[in-house]
């Protein structure tokens, strides 16, 4: 079955301490993958995503992401966190060829102490 | 470039009634996909929408359905509504073909709650 698993469920972290997100998926096939994060009070916005080429991906405020194909691993990480960043994040899969339809993780709340 | 609007941003109803909501994609997008939201279950895929037909389907009973006009807009209906299906309904929009169709767009969601 499809399936996203998201290590952390609730994390917390001073400012300026680093975070690693870790994300697992089981999909038959190629995919593409991405995160989202969801800020109190709005909607999902996406942070960073890789559908191919440099494993290692770029996002906004910071953000990186690698995937490594043997471990069907996509961690998310950022050196340096803020109070700003206190959010949900979503890893979330899709088939390349089913665009639709995402699979998201259960989700890890980041709460960042100033 | 407007972002995906999502109306009415909340809904209350009462169990066995029936309720519609609305999604209008961001402009060129062709694909539209639904999503619920809840603390449990997190996030689900309902269905996809592109070019007027359900391209994909997650795994919820057949009180829930959807359609897509000819300008991308989408409606999802829920008829004989349970106090499960309480929850956040996120609508998402993305090209829906080609390199990177694969990235969805989200609206602000509709508030469901039934009583």
């Amino acid at each position: 079955a499809q399936s996203v698993s998201q290590h952390n469920h609730h994390v917390i972290l001073s400012e300026a301490a680093s975070l690693e997100l870790g994300c697992n998926y089981s999909y038959g096939g190629t995919v593409n993958l991405f995160w989202y994060v969801q800020y109190p009070g709005q909607h999902l916005q996406l942070l960073l995503k890789y559908f191919s080429g440099d494993p290692l991906v770029k996002g906004i405020k910071g953000f990186e992401a690698e995937f490594i194909k043997s471990k069907f691993s996509f961690n998310l990480r950022k050196p340096s966190v803020q109070w700003s960043d206190t959010a949900e994040y979503f890893c979330a899969v899709v088939g390349s060829g089913n665009t639709g339809k995402l699979i998201f993780g259960q989700g890890t709340t980041l709460q960042v102490k100033p | 470039k407007a972002g995906v609007t999502q109306t009415p941003r909340y809904l209350i109803k009462t169990r066995g009634q029936q309720v519609t909501l609305s999604c209008s994609p961001i402009s060129g997008h062709r694909s539209v996909s639904w999503y619920q939201q809840t603390p449990g279950q997190g996030l689900q895929f309902l269905f996809e929408y592109f070019s007027e037909t359900q391209r994909n389907k997650g795994n919820f009973p057949g009180r829930f359905s959807g359609r897509q006009f000819s300008n991308s807009r989408s409606e999802m209906n829920v008829s004989t509504l349970e106090l499960g299906d309480s929850a956040l309904y996120l609508c998402a929009s993305s090209l829906g073909f080609g390199t990177g169709s694969g990235e969805q767009f989200f609206g602000p969601g509709t508030r469901l709650t039934v009583l």
